[in-house]
């Protein structure tokens, strides 16, 4: 079965650095999203992402956050300058065609990011 | 703006036993789709069973089955024959219906199923 596929599993960083999580979403999907959720709290909407430009963005994803698709097949997420409190789980997801009522969002194992 | 809530922080079940996990959920609209996902200790999220708000049938996936109540806007899961498996946190998730602009899941904050050998 096709999988959505991340990396790194987990990254640790220095406050102030940038990072750069890589997702591979299923091939033949359109809308991509990340998702974050803090060790012991509920997953958060980050950002969603079709047709090359962003859909939908929380208040949670601020100018330390972008999105970009660089290639056919890469979704990647860049925090500029890290903060602690970005410390937590990031999932990529994707969803086939939303035009298609109930299409599932698939999510990928994850990216554990620790800013120390 | 819709939400999710889920009550119960944490319940334990024994093994083989049958335990039900509650959600309510607020929205204003009448089409949506309603899921459960279940994260392992990996922390990977996996989709256990989806809703349509259209159809008035519960859903079914082996030995998990859901009570889907529109009217009182509650979607509680049922697990049957409990595994050490099941051992998760389980998430109560919504989403609006599809336009040419997608829109997000909202989950609720989790319940941690204990499964008691």
């Amino acid at each position: 079965e096709p999988e959505v596929t991340q990396t790194p599993s987990h990254q640790v960083t220095q406050m102030g650095q940038e990072v750069i999580l890589r997702c591979v979403p299923i091939s033949n999907h359109l809308y991509f999203y990340w998702y974050r959720q803090i060790l012991g709290q509920k997953v958060e909407f980050l950002v969603s992402f079709y047709n090359n430009e962003i859909s939908e963005k929380s208040e949670i994803f601020d100018d330390q956050f972008s999105v970009e698709r660089p290639d056919g097949s890469n979704f990647t997420l860049k925090i500029r300058s890290t903060k602690l409190e970005d410390s937590a789980m990031y999932f990529c997801a994707s969803n086939r065609n939303p035009l298609n009522s109930g299409n599932t969002i698939y999510f990928g194992e994850g990216s554990w990011l620790t800013v120390v | 703006a819709q939400t999710v809530t889920q009550s119960q922080p944490e319940m334990s079940v024994q093994e083989a036993e049958t335990v039900t996990l509650s959600c309510t959920y607020d929205t204003s609209e009448s089409d949506y789709y309603l899921f459960w996902y279940k994260q392992p200790p990996s922390r990977q999220m996996i989709l256990v069973i989806r809703q349509e708000a259209y159809k008035q049938q519960n859903a079914t996936e082996n030995r998990f089955s859901v009570n889907f109540q529109k009217a009182a806007k509650s979607f509680s899961l049922k697990i049957s024959d409990s595994q050490l498996g099941d051992a998760a946190m389980y998430f109560c998730a919504y989403r609006s219906p599809q336009g040419e602009r997608d829109d997000k899941i909202i989950f609720g904050k989790g319940t941690r199923l204990h499964i008691l050998p």
